[in-house]
């Protein structure tokens, strides 16, 4: 079974500091891939950021980079230099082959900046 | 990059009444489309998988009867809530994905339904 887990309900930051945001998967295929999403409380789901299993780089995209620890099974997304726009949900999604190009979807995490 | 358009984004109608949502892929081809159920402050819920020119693959627990998919093109996918009742009132949102295998779902704004 896939499963992605995202045990932060809720985090908070300083403007302009730096936060990271946990994502741990489960899976049993070779092949797949990591995703994470942002959601404003507008409700769309902005995709931020891919990282291939295969990948042997850490994924960057900005202001945001995917800590890609596959021992572990973790896919943490940080944030760098946080803005107050940052404040929204934050979903880690995880699609597998096997899955039909399915997605599954963490829990969400919270992220409050603060001025 | 690629567009996918939802509408109506907000919908409140009449218990008993049926609602269509349209979910297009602007500027990219579909086969397969996805429509998720959100919950205030819970993750997406995968409902059904929209296949073009099939029928659609319903997650457990998705009664089909009441949310008809219809996957008539390779840019367009419909869900139609049928005899709609409070309790379906919800956050609807679709996704769509390009061909590739690293790409990403993309998704529409949503659409938040209201039944009276």
């Amino acid at each position: 079974a896939q499963k992605i887990t995202q045990t932060q309900p809720g985090m908070f930051v300083q403007e302009k500091e730096a936060v990271t945001l946990d994502c741990t998967y489960d899976t049993s295929d070779q092949s797949y891939g990591l995703f994470w999403y942002k959601q404003p409380s507008s409700g769309e789901m902005i995709f931020l950021i891919y990282q291939g299993s295969y990948d042997e780089q850490n994924a960057t995209e900005g202001r945001y980079s995917l800590n890609f620890q596959k021992a572990r099974k973790s896919a943490n997304l940080v944030i760098s230099a946080s803005q107050l726009g940052d404040s929204a949900m934050y979903f880690c999604a995880m699609r597998a082959p096997n899955t039909g190009n399915q997605f599954y979807f963490g829990t969400g995490t919270s992220l409050t900046v603060i001025p | 990059g690629a567009v996918v358009s939802q509408h109506p984004s907000w919908v409140i109608c009449k218990s008993g009444t049926s609602v269509k949502i349209e979910c297009r892929s602007l500027d990219f081809q579909a086969t397969t489309m996805f429509w998720y159920r959100q919950f205030p402050k819970q993750s997406l819920m995968l409902m059904a998988t929209s296949n073009e020119g099939s029928k659609a693959t319903y997650e457990q627990g998705v009664e089909k009867d009441k949310f008809l998919i219809n996957h008539a093109s390779l840019t367009l996918s419909t869900l139609t809530v049928t005899s709609a009742h409070p309790e379906d009132s919800s956050f609807y949102i679709c996704s769509a994905k390009p061909t590739g295998i690293n790409q990403p779902q993309h998704f529409g704004d949503g659409t938040r339904l209201s039944i009276l």
